[in-house]
């Protein structure tokens, strides 16, 4: 059973440009949650998708966006990027109150 | 709001040494207590988990975590490090049913040979 994946790995922008990040659930699971984790931080909530729908939202501007498709997968997006959006992005998926962690997508601005 | 604080940002054992790193949380009720391991570059690994019932709980890897509901702690221990224990270790907790994990800001472990 495969578990959280996601996509890229690694990634490099320029300021002001736009990405997309992808996240694949582990099997069974619904919901989708985002969080960003900044060099030497613990992980701080974006957003959370489940029935297609962002549930809960944290702290973020209205740059960062989310989608969740019929397959429970689920996008991210950040439009005019700042240095200060690099980060480690990580995607959790969970069924009930437990969530599983993906290896995460690692965005450099510069 | 919640809040988590691990008081100590980097800490280094003798393999072999008994290992306990710190967890205090800030909510009115009690939440849903989770420790997570990081290994550089990594994701997340969930080690151990407290929703309800016994207040000691074992996790994977030989950790334990006990909550003291008058301390609002929730400490992870493990009675032997080994060096592959080395990574960064995360608290975090999760109002019941919301789903949404606030972290604390994590407790790197070096473990001396």
């Amino acid at each position: 059973d495969a578990g959280v994946t996601q996509s890229p790995t690694h990634l490099i922008k320029t300021r002001g440009q736009q990405v997309t990040l992808r996240c694949s659930p582990k099997s069974g699971h619904d919901t989708v949650s985002w969080y960003q984790q900044a060099l030497g931080q613990g992980p701080q909530f974006i957003f959370q998708y489940y029935e297609e729908e962002e549930r809960q939202r944290g702290n973020f501007p209205d740059r960062f966006s989310g989608h969740q498709f019929p397959n429970y997968s689920s996008e991210l997006n950040v439009n005019a990027l700042l240095l200060g959006d690099s980060a480690l992005y990580l995607c959790a998926s969970s069924f009930l109150d437990e969530q599983y962690f993906g290896p995460g997508t690692r965005l450099t601005v510069t | 709001a919640q809040s988590v604080t691990q008081p100590d940002i980097h800490i280094t054992v003798s393999e072999g040494a008994s290992l306990e790193l710190r967890c205090n949380y800030s909510y009115g009720a009690t939440p849903y207590l989770f420790w997570y391991v990081q290994s550089p570059g990594q994701g997340l690994q969930l080690l151990l988990k407290y929703f309800s019932g016994d207040t000691l709980v074992q996790g994977i890897k030989g950790f334990e975590a006990e909550f003291k509901r008058s301390q609002s702690s929730f400490n992870l221990r493990k009675p032997s490090v080994h060096w592959s224990d080395a990574a960064e270790y995360f608290c975090a907790v999760c109002i019941q049913g919301a789903q949404k994990l606030v972290f604390g800001q994590g407790t790197r472990l070096t473990i001396n040979p």
